[in-house]
């Protein structure tokens, strides 16, 4: 599975956005770009995917370069239940759903 | 959303002895299940990978002695850490993938820690 780089930490203050860059420059046609946050002491939950197109839902956006091979994780309005590690991962439809973590970014929410 | 548990979420256990964790997917029928360790301060690494009736998977490095894992049915799978020693200790997270998994139905237990005396 293609590699993927993140920044280690970054900080935000509560009720403004947060854009999470992920890079993923060997990136392949078929690779999803998945992100999933890790709160204190928890398993991960899933937050979003996409393959190509922008992706909205409840919890976050996902915007996608249009080469692919970058991909930012939008939070609208951090609070402070939002500090967690959030993780950026590829994985492709044939995968078994072996789920390969990097070292993600440690978001700080500040008050 | 789809639920998957563990159990226990705490377990102390002396050196030597083994201990058993259990990942449960509860509303839904998992074809597939995976055992991570997680160290303080670190990611999450993969363990193995356990399919329903079938011999896990281990990664490379992962003493399949050491960590015996039992995927009986399509909703249950367990982690024996069988001799534990204190470098054992770690927070032990199963996942689980869905039957009809469409690309994001992988589901996270909510994690076990081990703390070996």
């Amino acid at each position: 599975d293609a590699k993927t780089t993140q920044p280690n930490s970054m900080e935000s203050n509560e009720e403004e956005p947060v854009h999470l860059p992920c890079n993923h420059s060997t990136i392949s046609g078929t690779d999803y770009i998945h992100w999933y946050r890790q709160l204190p002491s928890q398993g991960p939950e899933y937050v979003i995917h996409g393959l190509t197109s922008n992706v909205n839902n409840r919890m976050a956006s996902l915007a996608i370069a249009e080469d692919r091979k970058s991909s930012t994780l939008i939070l609208h309005r951090a609070t402070l239940r939002d500090a967690a590690v959030y993780y950026c991962i590829l994985r492709r439809p044939s995968n078994t759903g072996k789920l390969i973590f990097g070292q993600g970014t440690t978001l700080q929410v500040k008050p | 959303g789809a639920v998957v548990s563990q159990h226990p979420s705490r377990v102390i256990c002396k050196s030597g002895t083994s201990v058993k964790i259990e990942c449960r997917s509860l509303d839904f029928q998992a074809t597939t299940m995976f055992w991570y360790r997680q160290f303080p301060k670190q990611s999450l690494m993969l363990m193995a990978t356990s399919n329903e009736g079938s011999k896990a998977t281990y990664e490379q490095g992962v003493e399949k002695d050491k960590f015996l894992i039992n995927h009986a049915s399509l909703t249950l799978s367990t982690l024996t850490v069988t001799s534990a020693h204190p470098e054992d200790s770690s927070f032990y997270i199963c996942s689980a993938r869905g039957l009809h998994d469409s690309g994001n139905t992988i589901y996270f237990g909510e994690g076990s820690w081990l703390t070996v005396v």
